[in-house]
């Protein structure tokens, strides 16, 4: 267990769906960053929120969106869904913005969209 | 912003040899340089990194190499096992000290 928890590990929907993934990181972190892994793709970096405020936007795609709460929890919004955001959807976090610090990645959330 | 680059993409090895994993970074500010292995449908996982003022890292089959000069690191590997087959991915930090990844390289080590 890396202390990072990702809900629901697995998420099965319909084109033209929304769904939700939710992250909470690991404690003491105030960093969370959302990835994206398509299949046999590298970590495509999707948002970084820092203590509750969004700190980078990466290749997000207007149809997609997230927030982290006052608990440090994040979630990730995919609305509108097609058959290319079939993805694992990696969640990862952090001690600080920047500083010799490794990310901790969660075990992803297996989203396909059929 | 940081571009980070890593060859090759696919390296097959035999048990007991050696590999060799290259990335070079852009963004001369980049100070740390961390190293993934994830293996198949699982997290990436960190197993070393290095800071930007040391050279070299090692621990215990696996090191890492910075030139900050020629801006490239290497991941090696010395007594491959099977054990070590993955997907393994370099990362620079930018300027927020966010990673930017490489694409990863799969790593099969044949018997």
């Amino acid at each position: 267990d890396s202390g990072v928890t990702q809900t629901p590990k697995h998420l099965i929907t319909a084109t033209g769906q929304r769904v939700t993934l939710r992250c909470s990181p690991r404690s003491g972190d105030l960093s969370v960053y959302w990835y994206q892994q398509s299949l046999d793709q590298g970590l495509q970096f999707l948002i970084q929120y820092y203590n509750g405020e969004e700190r980078a936007k990466g290749n997000i795609l207007e149809r997609f969106s997230a927030q982290q709460f006052p608990d440090l929890h994040s979630e990730l919004n995919l609305s509108s869904l097609e058959l290319g955001d079939s993805a694992l959807y990696f969640c990862a976090s952090s001690p600080r913005v920047q500083g010799f610090a490794g990310y901790t990645f969660g075990s992803g959330t297996r989203l396909t969209v059929v | 912003g940081e571009n980070v680059e890593q060859h090759p993409s696919t390296l097959s090895v035999q048990e007991g040899d050696s590999a060799v994993i290259k990335c070079t970074y852009s963004d001369s500010a980049s100070n740390y340089f961390p190293w993934y292995k994830q293996e198949l449908g699982k997290r990436p996982q960190l197993i070393i990194d290095i800071r930007s003022n040391v050279g070299e890292k090692k621990d215990q089959r696996i090191a890492v190499t910075l030139n900050k000069t020629a801006k490239h690191f290497s991941l090696h590997i010395t007594e491959t096992q099977p054990e070590d087959s993955a997907v393994y991915f370099c990362a620079g930090t930018d300027s927020w000290g966010k990673f930017q990844f490489g694409a990863g390289t799969q790593v099969v080590v044949t018997p």
